[in-house]
């Protein structure tokens, strides 16, 4: 099993700029999560999906939007890339267990908006 | 006000201490409460969960406390390779697994 991948590892863009960041789990878990991660901020949740077909604004929504295009996938598109959106980017999938309830992150992606 | 805030630290210890870390909550109805570990440049993992009782896993001990709003991990015999960030994590029952996160505590074990 690969868990969690995200694709890129390593992007760079201009601002205005637009781009998908991809995201896979192979857990057949229902739900899936995207956060970023700034220095000194903690991860912050931007959107989450309970369930295939269903989407959620997080903590910090604005300036993206997201895609839950089957049980595996869920995508995180920037439309207008911005300087503040510069970021380490984390997929995350939970596994819901009343005992031992877990979220498995992938590997990140990280952004750099110039 | 941080919803769940942690000491950054840095915590510099040398191997074989014991070292303690603490976390507040503000939200009074959050119902699950975790400990993550994350490397540098790595995503985070789940290092325990954190019950009602407290429990134990290992060299690593963690501790709630509700009336407080308080969590607490406690590792002692300290190797390097526990060296990493610390993430107190707390979940609100019902909210569809949204994790609250600590902005980490850094731990660096020295030989």
């Amino acid at each position: 099993n690969a868990g969690v991948t995200q694709t890129p590892k390593f992007q760079v863009l201009k601002t205005g700029q637009s781009m998908t960041l991809q995201c896979a789990q192979d857990m057949n878990h229902n739900s899936m999560y995207w956060y970023r991660q700034d220095p000194g901020m903690g991860l912050r949740l931007i959107y989450y999906s309970a369930s295939e077909g269903t989407t959620d604004k997080g903590e910090v929504p604005n300036g993206y939007n997201v895609s839950r295009l089957n049980k595996r996938e869920f995508s995180l598109r920037l439309e207008s890339a911005a300087p503040s959106q510069t970021s380490v980017y984390f997929c995350a999938s939970r596994r819901e267990d009343r005992l031992k309830e877990t979220q498995y992150f992938g590997p990140g992606t990280r952004l750099l908006v110039l | 006000r941080k919803e769940v805030e942690q000491d950054p630290g840095p915590f510099n210890v040398p191997e074989g201490a014991t070292v303690a870390f603490n976390c507040t909550y503000s939200n009074s109805a959050s119902q699950s409460f975790f400990w993550y570990r994350q490397d540098c440049r790595k995503e985070p993992k789940l290092l325990m969960s954190v019950y009602s009782s407290g429990n134990e896993d290992g060299r690593f001990t963690a501790q709630l406390n509700r009336a407080s709003q308080y969590i607490s991990l406690l590792i002692r015999d300290s190797k390097l390779s526990d060296s990493a960030t610390y993430l107190c994590v707390v979940n609100d029952e019902g909210s569809y697994g949204k994790l609250t996160f600590g902005q980490g505590t850094i731990l660096t074990v020295h030989p």
